[in-house]
């Protein structure tokens, strides 16, 4: 069983660029999530989607951080204009149910880092 | 809002000895409590995870208990190798939202 994918691996930008993160969840997930990670600190929820329908996106910054999974499958992240504070690992995760005992399965994560 | 807390956050252990992983959280209203590992540039892999109606899980050589009227679980690894090193977090879930702790980087020496 393929396990979730995530590109890019890495990604540098300078301050006020735009950057886009794309994961694609393990094959009949229902629920999709996007986590930050910051150095020192354990994941962050930023949006939990189910299907194509968000279910939590409580903790985005949506004045600069945007998401959509189109289709209920593949999903983006974009963050525009990034700032320094945004630089961490951006973690997606995938889980057959939407209830909380299910487990969730995390790709390798992409690591930004704004200049 | 729950609140992880994972002490101490380091810890070093010659090969052999047992390890003992402490995480603490403020709701005892917990859905369940999931123990990952994280390994340098890698994402989360989920060892155990404890519903709120159990009192301990086991897999190997790894076992987490979960004491909900503290608001404590317990990671224990037997006989630690040096291919345990790394950060383990912790997580409770309340509902479908995972609240984390910010882990403990192992150290196993050979």
């Amino acid at each position: 069983e393929a396990g979730v994918a995530q590109s890019p691996r890495y990604k540098i930008i300078e301050k006020r660029q735009s950057v886009a993160f794309w994961c694609n969840p393990i094959s009949g997930h229902a629920t999709l999530y996007w986590y930050q990670q910051i150095l020192g600190q354990g994941p962050k929820l930023l949006i939990q989607f189910q299907n194509n329908g968000v279910v939590d996106d409580s903790q985005l910054p949506k004045d600069r951080f945007s998401a959509e999974r189109l289709k209920g499958v593949d999903s983006t992240l974009k963050i525009q204009p990034a700032k320094l504070e945004d630089s961490a690992v951006y973690l997606c995760a995938s889980s057959f149910g939407t209830s909380g005992g299910d487990t969730q399965y995390f790709g390798p994560g992409t690591r930004l880092t704004v200049l | 809002k729950q609140e992880v807390t994972q002490i101490p956050a380091a810890l070093s252990v010659p090969e052999g000895e047992n390890l003992v992983l402490n995480c603490s959280f403020t709701d005892s209203a917990i859905y369940n409590l999931q123990w990952f590992r994280q390994d340098p540039g890698k994402g989360l892999t989920s060892l155990l995870l404890i519903q709120s109606s159990q009192r301990e899980q086991t897999s190997g050589r790894l076992n987490a208990s979960l004491d909900k009227s503290s608001g404590r679980s317990t990671l224990y690894i037997a006989a630690s190798q040096p291919g345990d090193s790394a950060t383990y977090l912790c997580a409770g879930s309340n509902d479908y939202k995972l609240s984390f702790g910010a882990g403990t980087t192992v150290t196993v020496r050979a």
